[in-house]
C-alpha cells in the first residue's frame, strides 16, 4: 500500500485480555519497528525487525509483550494479561533506503 | 535515562513571528538527527534531517541547526503557521551502527501558533 497501515484503530479491552495489535508495513520496506505513547510521554521503543536478522526486543517492557513478523512483511504485536499501564497508542513505522521513518496512524489501547 | 530531551513540553508564537524548538541529547553515538510533526490522531510525519558532518539544515519555511560540542539542536519555523499547531519530536540515531538503525525520541512539545 501506499503508506503504513494499522489495525485496529482503537481497541478498547479488559484488564486481563489479551489484545493483537497489526501492522501492514510499506511494501519492499525491509525495517519495522513498534514504538508507543503513553499519556504525556514520549514515542518509546518497543522492537525493532531488519530483514530477516533477529529482531531488537530491548524495548518491550515486560514478558507479556511479544511481536512476530510474518515473510517479513506484516506484523503483530501481541500484549498477554493487559494491565491498565498498557493504555497507550502503539505506533508502527517501516523504512526503506533511506534513514527516516513512515508511520502508521497508530492503534489507540485502553484497558479497563 | 532519557538521552534526548525536550525540556520545553510546550511553546505558543504569534502567526509570522520565528518559532524556535530545542533539543539536547546525551549520548555521543547520535549522528543523524531528525524532526517529526505530529497532529492529533495521526502518526508522526518526518519534517527534516541533519546529519552530524553539518551544522545547519535548512528546507522552506524549516531550518534545523546542529550545535555537536554542546550535543544541542534546534528547529526554527520562519515565519510560523497557524498550521504548524502540532507536536514536534526530535529524534536521533546512531546510523554508523548501520542503516536503519533505531530512533530516539524526545517526548515532544506541543508548538500553538496563534493567528
Amino acid at each position: 500500500g501506499a503508506g503504513v497501515s494499522q489495525s485496529p484503530s482503537n481497541k478498547v479491552t479488559e484488564k486481563g485480555k489479551d489484545v493483537e495489535l497489526r501492522c501492514d508495513p510499506i511494501s519492499g520496506h525491509t525495517a519495522l519497528y513498534w514504538y508507543r505513547q503513553s499519556l504525556g510521554q514520549g514515542l518509546e521503543f518497543l522492537i525493532y525487525f531488519q530483514g530477516n536478522s533477529a529482531p531488537d526486543k530491548s524495548g518491550l517492557p515486560s514478558d507479556r509483550f511479544s511481536a512476530e513478523r510474518t515473510g517479513g512483511s506484516v506484523s503483530t504485536l501481541t500484549i498477554q494479561r493487559t494491565q491498565q499501564e498498557d493504555s497507550a497508542v502503539y505506533l508502527c513505522a517501516s523504512s526503506g533506503t533511506n534513514y527516516g521513518y513512515t508511520f502508521g496512524s497508530g492503534t489507540r489501547l485502553t484497558v479497563v | 535515562d532519557q538521552q534526548v530531551k525536550q525540556n520545553s513540553p510546550s511553546l505558543s508564537v504569534q502567526e509570522g513571528r520565528i518559532s524556535i524548538l530545542n533539543c539536547d541529547y546525551t549520548n555521543s553515538m547520535f549522528d543523524y538527527f531528525l524532526w517529526y510533526k505530529k497532529y492529533p490522531a495521526e502518526g508522526p510525519t518526518f519534517l527534516i534531517s541533519i546529519s552530524s558532518i553539518k551544522d545547519k539544515n535548512e528546507d522552506g519555511r524549516f531550518t534545523v541547526f546542529l550545535n555537536k560540542s554542546a550535543k544541542h539542536l534546534s528547529l526554527h519555523i520562519v515565519p510560523s503557521q497557524p498550521g504548524d499547531s502540532a507536536v514536534y519530536f526530535c529524534a536521533a540515531s546512531a546510523i554508523s551502527t548501520g542503516a536503519n538503525s533505531k530512533l530516539t525520541f524526545g517526548k515532544g512539545i506541543t508548538l500553538s501558533v496563534r493567528p
